[in-house]
């Protein structure tokens, strides 16, 4: 079946500090891959997504790279912000199945 | 509307009571779809509409799950004989094509 397995948290990072979560996911098929942020008592928000095998997908300093290879979509960024502390979710979605991983708890500290 | 909205946004409800949890989706989109969310985990797929007709209702965990989406846009989760096993962050999303979909809020449950 489709799954995602992520990182388990909490993560807790000093500002500036790089981000990697990780992110690896079984498929049959071809699956888009998403990342989703979840804010304190906010709904999900799509934070960047990668349609096929070598896509990059980027924003707000975030980076995440489709690698059919390791069958990861781990995600990145450069140098976080307190304001960037939230849940980040991993997910796929082939043929209308949409997956989440369970997610990962970032908290910066300043 | 902006977004996904979804209505009430809390719901505390007793053991056996029934409930109703509504999605407005965005304008125009046709797909919509329930997840429910335990504390702790990641959205769990419920089921799925494109227009008014339920496609895939696979996810619902038992036949106390019912939706409807009669017009093809407003959505109704009704939950019946609610249990304390059902608490849990109920999300809507829309779509308008197979690979994105848009989130409302949720509504956190709690039954007593």
């Amino acid at each position: 079946g489709n799954s995602v397995t992520q990182m388990e948290g909490p993560v807790t990072l000093s500002e500036e500090a790089f981000l990697t979560i990780n992110c690896t996911y079984t498929a049959t098929g071809y699956p888009s891959l998403f990342w989703y942020v979840q804010y304190p008592g906010e709904g999900l928000q799509l934070l960047l997504k990668a349609t096929k095998a070598d896509d990059k997908g980027s924003n707000k300093g975030f980076e995440a790279t489709y690698r059919k290879e390791t069958t990861s979509f781990h995600l990145e960024k450069g140098s976080v912000q307190v304001s960037d502390s939230a849940v980040y979710f991993c997910a796929l979605i082939v043929l209308g199945d949409m997956r989440f991983g369970a997610g990962t708890r970032l908290t910066v500290k300043p | 509307g902006a977004g996904v909205s979804q209505s009430p946004r809390y719901k505390v409800a007793k053991r056996g009571q029934d409930v109703a949890l509504r999605c407005d989706p965005i304008s125009g989109h046709v797909s919509l779809f329930w997840y429910q969310q335990a504390l702790g985990q990641g959205p769990e797929f419920l089921t799925y509409f494109q227009n008014e007709a339920q496609l895939d209702k696979s996810g619902l965990p038992s036949d106390r799950f019912f939706a409807e989406r009669p017009e093809g846009s407003v959505s109704t989760l009704k939950i019946q004989r609610t249990q304390q096993e059902d608490s849990a962050v109920y999300l809507c999303a829309s779509s308008p094509d197979p690979d994105t979909q848009y989130f409302g809020p949720g509504t956190r449950l709690t039954v007593l």
